[in-house]
């Protein structure tokens, strides 16, 4: 069955550092993938998506890499900050009809920036 | 410009009664979707609905129905409650690609509301 994993252990970077975290899936060749944050109690935020196509996308201090044959995506905080303490969450989306809808989701790496 | 709002907020029940949720998308979107979140937990996909109808449905049993209206909010309804529905029910929005009923795009998530089952 498709599966994605993320970091399960909370990651704990000091503050200026670059944060990586990982996301990766098996059984599942999806068209997209995204990365979202979610603070407690609160609903997911979208930061990035990218394609199957694409290796690299950048915004702000976020970058995102995509390695389809590895089957991983890196997510990427340069400069990081306590106000970017998180947990963050990688969803894949698929290529068919069916399953570009029907987002998977992994569970969530805990990012906990020290100053 | 409002975001995705979801009511109640919190909601307390009991095994086997019925709950029913509420999500009004953002402004400009057509498509809603509805997960479920445990604790410590990814969303899971439940189904999504555009054009009022459910176009795709994840791995959850047929107590779990929803319905969209013309204006394109949309209700989640869970019957016969189990204390493994106990969870954060959250709605997300998007617009499809037009003439596809598929969206790519980016989901805007509401607050969520968070059930409780005793």
């Amino acid at each position: 069955s498709q599966k994605i994993e993320q970091n399960s252990e909370a990651l704990n970077i000091q503050e200026g550092k670059t944060a990586t975290l990982t996301c990766n899936y098996t059984n599942y060749s999806p068209a997209y993938l995204q990365w979202y944050r979610q603070d407690p109690g609160r609903g997911p935020v979208f930061l990035l998506l990218i394609r199957e196509n694409e290796k690299e996308k950048r915004k702000e201090r976020l970058k995102v890499t995509f390695d389809t044959t590895l089957k991983q995506s890196l997510f990427h905080i340069t400069a990081s900050q306590p106000a970017d303490s998180a947990t963050y969450l990688c969803a894949l989306g698929g290529k068919s009809y069916s399953s570009a809808s029907k987002i998977i989701f992994g569970s969530g790496t805990r990012l906990s920036i020290r100053p | 410009d409002a975001g995705v709002t979801q009511s109640p907020t919190h909601l307390i029940k009991t095994r086997g009664q019925q709950v029913t949720l509420r999500c009004s998308p953002k402004s400009g979107h057509d498509t809603v979707s509805w997960y479920q979140q445990a604790l410590g937990q990814g969303p899971q996909f439940i189904f999504q609905y555009y054009e009022e109808e459910e176009r795709q449905r994840g791995n959850f049993p047929d107590r779990f129905s929803g319905h969209q209206f013309p204006n394109y909010s949309s209700e989640l309804n869970v019957n016969a409650l189990l204390l493994g529905d106990s969870a954060l029910y959250l709605c997300a929005s998007s617009f499809a690609l037009a003439g596809l009923g598929v969206s790519y795009n980016e989901q805007f998530f509401g607050p969520g509301t968070r059930l409780t089952v005793l």
